[in-house]
């Protein structure tokens, strides 16, 4: 079945570093990707996605790659800020819509000023 | 425009019983789906479902779950007969007719079973 793979946590960083949580995947077919974020109290929200080989999603800063030939979706970002400080997950779905999204296991990153 | 709002936060209940979780989706979304995320586990889907229509269920254990949208007030997620390892995160999204890709989360139910 499907399956999502991702950097364990937590990571920390200074203000300014940059930032790469990795995500590999496993499915049948032609996955849609995407990264989701949880900020402290908050549900999941949407960070970016892409649905096709090459494409790129980017949303805040923070960019995503789907590279079909690695099966990785890695999320960056050139200079993170406190603000960042979340859950990240990496999520795909399979089914032709967004109805059964498959998560990993989620990314805790804090952001030091 | 409030968001995806679930209640309560935090349920603590003892072997047995029975656990209702509510999910209150965005003004305007007719469509709920409800994940699970089992400790060190990623978010696992469970149930979609549009208002009085279960649509897919494929994610829900077969017994003691069982989950509902009435055509007025929120969906409920019933779990009866609790056990430990129904401790969990319950989540519940919801998304615009026409658009299933935008799903909005609320904070979720922290399910505690003693």
């Amino acid at each position: 079945g499907d399956s999502v793979t991702q950097m364990e946590g937590p990571v920390t960083l200074s203000e300014e570093a940059f930032l790469t949580i990795n995500c590999t995947y496993t499915a049948t077919g032609y996955p849609s990707l995407f990264w989701y974020v949880q900020y402290p109290g908050e549900g999941l929200q949407l960070l970016l996605k892409a649905t096709k080989a090459d494409d790129k999603g980017s949303n805040k800063g923070f960019e995503a790659t789907y590279r079909k030939e690695t099966t990785s979706f890695h999320l960056e970002k050139g200079s993170v800020q406190v603000s960042d400080s979340a859950v990240y997950f990496c999520a795909l779905s399979s089914s032709g819509s967004a109805r059964q999204l498959t998560f990993g296991s989620g990314t805790q990153l804090t952001v030091l000023p | 425009n409030a968001g995806v709002m679930q209640n309560p936060r935090h349920l603590v209940r003892r072997r047995g019983q029975e656990a209702r979780l509510r999910c209150s989706p965005m003004k305007g979304h007719s469509h709920v789906y409800w994940y699970r995320q089992l400790p060190e586990e990623g978010l696992k889907f469970m149930v979609y479902l549009q208002k009085e229509n279960i649509i897919d269920e494929s994610g829900m254990p077969k017994e003691r779950f069982s989950a509902e949208f009435p055509k007025e007030g929120p969906s409920i997620l019933r779990i009866q007969q609790v056990v430990r390892g129904d401790s969990a995160a319950y989540f519940c999204a919801s998304s615009p007719p026409g658009d299933a890709e935008k799903l909005f989360f609320g904070s979720g139910t922290q399910l505690s079973v003693l």
